[in-house]
């Protein structure tokens, strides 16, 4: 298996455009997770879903951000419209679902709003 | 409060000597806790889960103090590939599957 798979990695875009975070997790994951990093907060889960259900959404922080998950092998996160405070590493995680059980990341979009 | 509290760091230590991290969590509920590892620049990868009677692997061992909600991460004999930000993890609540991440502790092995 790939592991979980996120595009773009980096993402460069103007205050006020929409930007669309992919996010393909692994197969027979049942759980999907978004988080945001940065420097001052450091890992925030933004928001996660359960067999494409979204269970807890109360990390995302505010309207601008909305997360979908049409199917078991896909998510997007969206910001619209993007903001300078919004630049930071998305990471998606992926995991089996079980409580004891390892959640794998991808590789982040590095995105910066400028 | 944060669901998760850590000491930043840094850490600078020389090779060969032990560390420890320690780390505290709000949620009297957690029942699944676990140390990660991030690279710089890279995503955060699993280093080890942490049970109630403490477990250890290799150099690291992991206890956990559920009384007062303490969670701790011990390396012996620190190797330069140590180098990286440790985070603490805990879940949401029993039978939960969100995590909560700490914001890390960074940890640097001098030669």
């Amino acid at each position: 298996d790939a592991g979980v798979i996120q595009s773009p990695r980096h993402e460069v875009t103007e205050m006020g455009q929409e930007v669309t975070l992919r996010c393909k997790p692994i197969s027979g994951h049942d759980y999907l997770f978004w988080y945001r990093q940065t420097m001052m907060r450091g890992l925030e889960l933004l928001i996660y879903f359960n067999n494409n259900v979204p269970i807890d959404d109360s990390g995302m922080p505010e309207d601008r951000f909305s997360a979908k998950m049409p199917n078991a092998s896909f998510s997007t996160l969206k910001i619209q419209p993007s903001e300078p405070r919004d630049s930071a590493v998305y990471f998606c995680a992926s995991s089996p679902g079980q409580e004891w059980t390892e959640a794998f990341f991808g590789q982040g979009t590095r995105l910066t709003v400028v | 409060r944060k669901e998760v509290e850590q000491d930043p760091g840094p850490f600078n230590v020389p090779e060969g000597a032990t560390v420890a991290f320690n780390c505290t969590y709000s949620n009297s509920a957690s029942q699944s806790f676990f140390w990660y590892r991030q690279d710089c620049r890279k995503e955060p990868k699993l280093l080890m889960s942490v049970y109630s009677s403490g477990n250890e692997d290799g150099r690291f061992t992991a206890q956990l103090n559920r009384a007062s909600q303490y969670i701790s991460l011990l390396i012996r004999d620190s190797k330069l590939s140590d180098s990286a930000t440790y985070l603490c993890v805990v879940n949401g609540a029993a039978g939960a599957n969100n995590l909560f991440f700490g914001t890390g502790t960074r940890l640097t092995v001098i030669p």
